[in-house]
């Protein structure tokens, strides 16, 4: 079965500086989407950036890049020039058969000013 | 943009009331999820339906239910509330093959049973 880690519950992250989020998963399939989810305080899940598998070329939008590392079965986020905005719980997820999402426990990003 | 609302953000019930949770969606998703939320667990899926009164389970459907009698609404019920489904409560729609089915969340809706 697939499984999803977040190792790191509370990330914190100087305003401009840059923070990375760690992800791993564990997968017999080599065909697969991974994603990355931000859920700011009591506001609405939205999705940050996803990658296809079969690419190589890591996926970048604006400010959010992933390291996609399929061999090690990695995928962490990097969020550079950190904002105030930023702050909020992010979700790394793999997609399964179906469209069904497995996700991660969860990564609480807070930006200090 | 798609836009996916939930009838309630809070709701408070007691233990044994059957409650109702409403999801629509206005994109014509074809699937649509119902996710709990729990700290240090991530969210859970607990049905799924991919068309009209078609459902199924999903990891965690223990003690819940759901309907989907038309496209855009997907409705999770508790027939029998209990303790331990305070939570929050997240319904998802997707549409098949769209950017890796690509999921698109409502608010979400933070339950207490007491």
């Amino acid at each position: 079965a697939q499984t999803v880690t977040q190792s790191q519950p509370e990330m914190s992250v100087q305003e401009a500086e840059t923070v990375t989020l760690s992800c791993t998963y564990d997968t017999s399939e080599s065909d697969y989407y991974l994603f990355w989810y931000k859920q700011p305080p009591s506001r609405q899940m939205i999705l940050v950036i996803r990658q296809e598998a079969y690419k190589q070329q890591n996926a970048t939008e604006n400010r959010f890049s992933v390291n996609f590392q399929k061999a090690a079965k990695s995928f962490s986020l990097k969020i550079s020039d950190s904002q105030l905005g930023d702050a909020a719980m992010y979700f790394c997820a793999y997609r399964r058969g179906g469209g069904k999402l497995i996700f991660g426990q969860g990564t609480e990003l807070s930006v200090k000013p | 943009d798609v836009k996916v609302t939930q009838s309630s953000r809070y709701l408070v019930k007691r233990t044994g009331e059957k409650v109702f949770l409403e999801c629509v969606q206005d994109m014509d998703h074809e699937n649509m999820f119902w996710y709990r939320q729990d700290p240090g667990l991530g969210l859970r899926l607990i049905y799924f339906s991919y068309d009209v009164k078609m459902k199924e389970k999903g990891d965690i459907p223990e003690g819940y239910s759901v309907s989907r009698e038309k496209k855009e609404r997907f409705s999770l019920i508790l027939e029998s509330a209990s303790t331990n489904q305070t939570s929050m409560y997240l319904c998802a729609s997707s549409h098949p093959g769209a950017g890796g089915d690509t999921q698109y969340f409502g608010p979400g809706t933070r339950l207490t049973v007491l």
